[in-house]
């Protein structure tokens, strides 16, 4: 079966960093990208970055930059996103999200996760 | 880098109507490279249009999209229950940036 599965909910303090991990299924892993979205609460989607599954390539947005590491595992087909400095307004729902290789150029995102819960608070 | 503004913000529908939503991209999108996107309350999106007008695997012909540089429109042709939802464009190829979302809710 095709799919993408995240791992579950984080409760983190301010400062600490919290990984999120997305386990592909179903097909050649090495064939698409991972994107990580984020989504804050009652808020709309934000692309955080992606990390292609052929070599480990990865881009960020320049939000992120300093903040966000993206690796593969591609022994296990798992893609794991880690943000570091965590603050209150990082509490979001995470989705990693596929989209096909093109040689360079972004493609779509025609399968999602079903998303992972962070929560940053005192 | 290119802005992806939806509007309205919120549009309120009957089933059985058409609903017309609207993306504008404050620079010509590269290759007409946009995508839509459905969210239902606690769900993933999911993919309904890319390449602006073609239909992903399995979404109903009454899903069409439109447009291209930088207007693009979503056009559902009879709303049903299950399309009262939250639609997002996403343009890809070059960069990856999303709209900020329309409500389509139930009048």
């Amino acid at each position: 079966q095709v799919q993408l599965v995240q791992s579950g909910v984080e409760v983190k303090q301010p400062g600490a960093s919290v990984k999120v991990s997305c386990r592909t299924s179903g097909y050649t892993f090495s064939s698409y990208g991972i994107n990580w979205v984020r989504q804050a609460p009652g808020q709309g989607l934000e692309w955080m970055g992606w990390i292609s599954g052929f070599n480990g390539d990865t881009k960020h947005a320049q939000k992120f930059q300093d903040r966000v590491t993206m690796t593969t595992d591609t022994s296990t087909k798992t893609a794991y996103m880690e943000l570091r400095s965590l603050r209150s307004d990082d509490t979001a729902l995470y989705y990693c999200a596929r989209e096909n290789l093109m040689n360079g150029v972004h493609w779509y995102f025609d399968l999602w996760g079903r998303g992972t819960l962070v929560t940053v608070s005192s | 880098e290119s802005v992806l503004t939806q509007s309205p913000g919120t549009l309120s529908l009957s089933p059985g109507e058409r609903a017309t939503l609207s993306c504008r991209a404050s620079q010509s999108v590269w290759y007409n490279y946009l995508a839509w996107y459905q969210q239902k309350p606690g769900q993933a999106p999911r993919l309904l249009i890319f390449g602006a007008s073609s239909r992903a695997t399995g979404i109903p012909d009454r899903f069409s999209g439109s447009g291209s540089e930088t207007d693009f429109t979503l056009t559902i042709s009879r709303l049903e229950p299950e399309d009262f939802a939250v639609y997002y464009c996403q343009q890809y190829g070059s960069s990856l940036t999303f709209g900020g979302g329309t409500k389509v809710e139930i009048k």
